[in-house]
């Protein structure tokens, strides 16, 4: 498909574990997001790129969390030493012109810490 | 960021318009309004972006007056498939544009 591709689509793993989750933008798309979305909320912002560099981080809630996307298309986002309350869907988007506002967002990962 | 308020939830039924309105009244001059729509166990997509005036494509209209403090998003004829939660945004668009969702309005469409 042509759209963005995240996986696995479900995680659940036990306090305490470790958690990658990947994201497949859509191709030459330069720019990937990463954001979070608890039930009930809108999606929050965690992790933008440009590229293969981290253009901004701000929104990562501690030095649990990392995300890499070495060769600017593939991204994983990391998780150490998870908790409960990382219970959450994981959204990917990529845009080819963020300037537009438009982005494309993936399905999600849902992860659920038990 | 300009705030942004919209209703909780929204009840229609099929073949009626729907308008949803966003309050923003600190919204800057360089901020540009989008809305996004999601529908359950899937990523939020885009649906309309605008500065002033009203803005049209496919899915939507985008009604925003002169004062630009409150935008209406107005979805005609709706169906059992517009059920969904639809988000309004307001922010300066930029190469690193960062989306700052709130809690959206969900749109509940009856037969």
């Amino acid at each position: 498909g042509a759209g963005v591709s995240q996986t696995p689509s479900n995680k659940v793993t036990e306090k305490g574990k470790y958690v990658e989750l990947r994201c497949d933008p859509i191709s030459g798309h330069t720019a990937l997001y990463w954001y979070r979305q608890s039930l009930g909320q809108g999606p929050e912002f965690l992790i933008y790129f440009q590229g293969t560099g981290a253009a901004d981080d701000s929104g990562l809630p501690n030095d649990r969390f990392f995300a890499v996307r070495p060769e600017g298309s593939v991204s994983t986002l990391k998780i150490q030493r998870t908790e409960r309350g990382d219970s959450a869907v994981y959204l990917c988007a990529s845009s080819l012109n963020p300037y537009t506002g438009e982005l494309f967002f993936g399905e999600g990962s849902r992860l659920t810490v038990l | 960021l300009a705030k942004t308020t919209q209703p909780i939830s929204m009840d229609s039924y099929e073949g009626q318009e729907v308008n949803i309105t966003c309050s923003h009244n600190n919204i800057a001059t360089n901020d540009y309004i989008t809305w996004y729509q999601q529908f359950p166990s899937q990523g939020p997509r885009f649906i309309i972006q605008g500065y002033k005036t009203k803005v049209t494509n496919e899915v939507a209209s985008l009604f925003i007056p002169a004062d630009r403090k409150s935008s209406t998003l107005s979805l005609p004829r709706v169906s059992l498939s517009d059920t969904a939660v639809y988000y309004c945004l307001v922010g300066e668009r930029s190469n690193d544009y960062k989306l700052s969702f709130g809690a959206g309005t969900t749109v509940t469409v009856r037969a």
